[in-house]
């Protein structure tokens, strides 16, 4: 059993440029979330989706869209990237919406 | 501003003394409080939670204490082991649980 996966690892990004990044969970879990972890601000959350078809803003949305088509994926765009969104992404996923949420290893993005 | 606030970025402890982890929030309307671990590298690993309903729970060598008038949470380590030597975030939600709010972290180092 995988989790949750994230790809890519990490990318270095020109400033302007459309980004997916990429998030599968394996665990049928219904919620699924967004981070980015930046130096001195923890975990923020961008986006977030109770169930499939659904989504929802969290503290950062803006730059950013998601999509939930079905249960197991969670992709996050960046439209066009700028580099103030040079950070960690984190995608988690939780069986319930308040639920502990699993993480996965997260996406090391540079936009330069 | 941060609903969450992590006052300490760092912790040091000698193996086998108590670790203690501090967390304060704003929100009087946070009533679901998580711990969570985090190894370099990797994403954050859940590790403990607590209602408002409670001012204590225990799960072996971690209990996590919540003082709601003071709107402060800790997260007692006894006795600590290098293993836990790692980046500890706490995270608070409202009763919607649609959003978490992560503190900055605190990093613990266990000396052997």
């Amino acid at each position: 059993i995988a989790g949750i996966t994230q790809a890519p690892t990490s990318q270095i990004l020109a400033a302007g440029r459309r980004m997916t990044l990429r998030c599968t969970q394996d665990m049928r879990h219904n919620a699924m979330y967004w981070y980015r972890q930046d130096l001195g601000l923890g975990l923020r959350l961008i986006h977030y989706s109770n169930t499939a078809g659904t989504t929802g803003k969290g503290e950062v949305p803006d730059g950013y869209s998601v999509s939930r088509a079905n249960t197991d994926d969670f992709p996050l765009t960046l439209a066009s990237a700028v580099p103030s969104q040079t950070s960690v992404y984190f995608c988690a996923s939780s069986d319930s919406a308040g639920g502990e949420q699993y993480f996965g290893p997260g996406t090391r993005l540079t936009v330069t | 501003d941060q609903q969450v606030k992590q006052n300490s970025p760092s912790l040091s402890v000698q193996e086998g003394r108590i670790s203690i982890l501090n967390c304060d929030y704003t929100n009087s309307m946070f009533d679901y409080f998580l711990w969570y671990k985090k190894y370099p590298a990797e994403g954050p690993t859940f590790l403990i939670s607590i209602s408002s309903i409670k001012d204590k729970n225990e799960d072996g060598r971690f209990t996590v204490f919540l003082n709601k008038s003071a709107k402060h949470l800790s997260l007692h380590i006894v006795p600590s082991q290098p293993g836990d030597s790692a980046v500890y975030f706490c995270a608070a939600s409202e009763y919607n649980f649609n959003k978490f709010y992560f503190g900055s972290g605190t990093k613990l180092n266990v000396k052997p």
